[in-house]
């Protein structure tokens, strides 16, 4: 079993809608969670982080963090054309390891 | 702001040779971290530095090594190249006080051929 598990997608929605990236994990206690966006040839690109049970939110980015599920996801309010790319989440057990999920594909059709 | 800086971004080698990658990281951040990602595959973890020592190590093979010096830049060298170690070779630095918040570079690809 993967440390951390993603729908690889290709995930597609209109452009205005809400895209939903979901990521389960299986170390419980991991303690920092985070999503990348990576565009194609391109390297990872922080986009949230997330350290505590609930909502977080930033512009039109949501990470949603639910520890008992181990499960934590990522929402985007009006998706945009450049919004599509690949999202990473990754999971921090200790503070100096990350692993890595194989990533979700996003197209936002305009 | 600064960045990440790999080099070389590309390179080409043969079966059997050497290859040396280089980073240089964010000033004042103070670890450094190798990923090596396939066509389609997630970044893998090679291996990390905290403060010029070696902090973790993953899937790292033998025949690879990395050092970080003590201008906190970083070297990965491979040797005995495969084919199959064809891929993009990131690397990322953070600062302790932001820890899990990686700054990747744009990236090293190598192609064994």
């Amino acid at each position: 079993q993967k440390e951390v598990e993603q729908n690889s997608g290709p995930l597609s929605v209109p452009e205005g809608a809400i895209a939903s990236l979901n990521c389960t994990y299986s170390d419980r206690g991991s303690q920092s969670f985070f999503w990348y966006r990576q565009y194609s040839g391109k390297s990872p690109e922080l986009i949230m982080s997330i350290y505590s049970n609930g909502d977080k939110e930033d512009g039109r980015f949501t990470a949603q963090l639910n520890k008992a599920s181990q499960y934590v996801s990522l929402l985007i309010r009006d998706s945009q054309p450049s919004d599509s790319a690949t999202y990473l989440c990754a999971v921090s057990p200790t503070g100096n390891q990350f692993y890595f999920g194989t990533g979700t594909s996003l197209t936002v059709i305009p | 702001a600064a960045g990440v800086i790999q080099s070389p971004r590309h390179l080409i080698k043969e079966k059997r040779e050497t290859a040396t990658l280089k980073c240089y990281p964010i000033p004042r951040h103070d670890t450094v971290y190798w990923y090596q990602q396939g066509p389609g595959q997630d970044p893998q973890f090679l291996i990390s530095f905290y403060e010029k020592m070696q902090s973790d190590k993953g899937s790292i093979p033998d025949r690879f090594s990395a050092q970080q010096f003590s201008d906190y830049h970083s070297e990965l060298n491979m040797s005995s190249l495969e084919l199959g170690d064809s891929a993009l070779y990131f690397c990322a630095s953070s600062p302790t006080s932001h820890t899990g918040e990686l700054f990747f570079g744009e990236g090293s690809r190598l192609t064994v051929l």
